[in-house]
């Protein structure tokens, strides 16, 4: 596709329930990054996967958060039970490899922004 | 741990008057460094790539300076426009093979007032 996108773009939901965020990467890149956003600040890092193998999980705050490339192109990010603290944009970002390193330029999407109520 | 402070937090000019945004960071051993623009309600565009071996970048009306050893980059905008108005995000790229997330900093939010 011409760039990342995210879906949905916005989603209210109830504390505790559970809700899946989408990230669709640019067609051909290999790495795939999850950032979360909270209002005013920059984005955090929450995970990185390089196709389907998720090579660092360090970011997630906590084990509600769970993140997921089965085939090494879409992936979904869970948050389970959804807390107040949760919400935050959810920024998705891919890039190419070269030479074994994911550290080409990121190229956002325009993020999902999660309100729990 | 890598922290990236950026300074200001905020910034209102006068249209034409060029901009000076400051960014600052811990560890030195960076990668490289990037600064990207964010607008309301929506994702981030990537502006300018330093690399760790470069002192500066240029595009257009932009230039930003990397000083590796002091931690710090700075982002100018020269003559600034009305369009230029959103949030201006500095990130670095650790050095270190297995490290690839980019740390951010809270970055700059520039109002340009026609």
């Amino acid at each position: 596709g011409a760039g990342v996108s995210q879906s949905p773009r916005y989603k209210v939901a109830k504390r505790g329930q559970d809700v899946a965020l989408r990230c669709d990467p640019i067609s051909g890149h290999v790495s795939l990054f999850w950032y979360q956003q909270a209002l005013g600040q920059g984005p955090e890092f929450l995970t990185y996967f390089q196709n389907e193998a998720q090579l660092d999980k360090s970011g997630l705050p906590s084990d509600r958060f769970f993140a997921e490339r089965p085939e090494g192109s879409v992936s979904t990010l869970k948050i389970q039970r959804t807390q107040q603290e949760d919400s935050a944009v959810y920024l998705c970002a891919s890039s190419l490899v070269v030479g074994g390193l994911a550290k080409e330029t990121q190229y956002f999407g325009p993020g999902t922004r999660l309100l729990v109520l | 741990k890598q922290e990236v402070t950026q300074i200001p937090a905020a910034l209102s000019v006068p249209e034409g008057e060029n901009l000076v945004l400051n960014c600052s960071f811990t560890d030195s051993a960076i990668y490289n460094l990037q600064w990207f623009r964010q607008d309301p309600g929506k994702g981030l565009t990537s502006l300018l790539l330093i690399q760790s071996s470069q002192r500066e970048q240029t595009s257009g009306r932009l230039n930003a300076s990397l000083d590796k050893s002091s931690g710090r980059s700075t982002l100018y905008i020269a003559a600034s426009q009305p369009g230029d108005s959103a949030t201006y995000l500095c990130a670095v790229m650790p050095f270190k093979a297995a490290g690839n997330k980019l740390t951010f900093g809270g970055g700059t939010r520039v109002l340009v007032k026609p």
